[in-house]
Parts: C-alpha cells; sequence; structure tokens
C-alpha cells in the first residue's frame, strides 16, 4: 500500500479556493486515489476519487499530474461547514484494505 | 432508505466484560468493515470481510471478534482481551469489483471501558 503525506492542518477563509496536496510517492499502476471528509464524531463522507488527470464533481476536485506522485483535492469557496479532517487514501480498493492517515485538519475563518 | 445503522451511539461497560457493537446494512454491499479511532488520530482497520461467512484481521485485531452469517450484518465484539477499548468505533461498506471504490460509513459507537 502507498504510503501519503498531507500537510497536518490548514486555515482559510471564507469564500477562498482551498487545495490541500497528497503525496504519494510509491503509488501503484492500479492504485486509485481517493479523499474522505471527517466531521468530529462522525464517520468518513467519500468527497472524491480520481486515477490520472482530473476529476470534477460538485464538490470538489481532483488533479493528478502525469506522474501520479501526488495528487491535490481543491474545494471552491469553502464555507464554515467545510471545517473538517480531510484524509487521503491511495490503493487498489478492489483488493486492498483502505489506510487512513492522521488526515488533514482544515479550519475555515469567517 | 439505505444506509448504515449502528447501535447504541453510546455505550458504557466495566473493565473485563466483553460488549457486542451492531452494524447493520441495507445497500445490499457485499463487504463491510470496522474501524478504530482514537482522539486526533485515523481510522485503523480492525476486521474486514468481503463476502458472507469470511473475513479477514486488519491492521489491530487483538481483543476483538466478529461474524458474517448474514450480508446485511457484520457485529463486532470487544473482548476482555483488548487493552484499551474506550474508542470510537466505526462500521462501514462498500461494493467490490468496480470503481468508484466508496465506503459507506456508519455514525459510529463510541465505547468507554472504565
Amino acid at each position: 500500500l502507498a504510503k501519503t503525506t498531507q500537510p497536518i492542518s490548514m486555515d482559510s477563509y471564507e469564500g477562498q479556493e482551498v487545495n490541500i496536496t497528497c503525496s504519494h510517492n510509491n503509488i501503484a499502476t492500479n492504485d486509485y486515489i481517493t479523499w474522505y471528509q471527517q466531521f468530529p464524531s462522525q464517520g468518513p463522507r467519500f468527497i472524491i476519487q480520481g486515477y490520472k488527470t482530473k476529476v470534477t464533481n460538485e464538490v470538489a476536485s481532483l488533479f493528478i499530474p502525469a506522474d501520479r506522485k501526488s495528487s491535490t483535492l481543491s474545494l471552491p469557496r469553502v464555507s464554515l461547514s467545510d471545517t473538517a479532517v480531510y484524509y487521503c487514501l491511495v490503493g487498489d480498493f478492489n483488493t486492498d484494505k483502505l489506510i487512513f492517515g492522521t488526515g488533514t485538519r482544515l479550519q475555515v475563518f469567517p | 432508505d439505505g444506509g448504515i445503522t449502528q447501535s447504541p451511539k453510546y455505550l458504557f461497560r466495566k473493565e473485563g466484560q466483553n460488549v457486542t457493537l451492531s452494524c447493520e446494512q441495507n445497500l445490499n454491499h457485499d463487504a463491510m468493515y470496522w474501524y478504530r479511532q482514537d482522539p486526533g488520530q485515523g481510522l485503523r482497520l480492525i476486521y474486514y470481510s468481503q463476502i458472507v461467512n469470511d473475513f479477514q484481521k486488519g491492521d489491530i485485531a487483538e481483543g476483538y471478534s466478529v461474524s458474517r452469517e448474514k450480508k446485511e450484518s457484520f457485529p463486532l465484539t470487544v473482548t476482555s482481551a483488548q487493552k484499551n477499548p474506550t474508542a470510537f468505533y466505526l462500521c462501514a461498506s462498500s461494493i467490490t469489483g468496480q470503481a468508484p471504490y466508496e465506503q459507506y460509513f456508519g455514525p459510529g459507537t463510541r465505547l468507554t471501558v472504565t
């Protein structure tokens, strides 16, 4: 399983775009990149998943460079309700277990 | 309304007692998982099951046991052998074999052992 490295914490203000980068140098050919969001005392919630290039859904975008050794989660125009912990996971999820690191704690200020 | 239910939300036990945490899903998912989360930490995998009547140990299985007799249910027993059982326990489920490989999580059970 590829190890991931992401910042421990980030601060932002309402209305700003937030980019959280995750490093995964040992990513394997069959690995996907997935991001989850977790609020206190709740289970994580799936945000987005990608394999290469760019993926966009209604809440976020995921940018993956050609070498796939890193990825960036982009949250457009954050609000106070985006204050949470964000986890980057890498793996062949069809066969692998999910490994959650400590994540990035995002604090959004008014 | 499909989803995963865990009960109870809060559970208190005395040291030395076994306790079973419930997890039920009506999403028709084949795979189910149990995680443990300690304050300020990420999730750690306890057990997982990809099919009925089969399950595998995760990274921290010692002191825990599971069963998977039905597709919908994956109960976790915290035994007296688990040295530090006080934690937040999360159950999840997923389909297998196709992307996106998304796990759906339940609301969690906070277990306190004194």
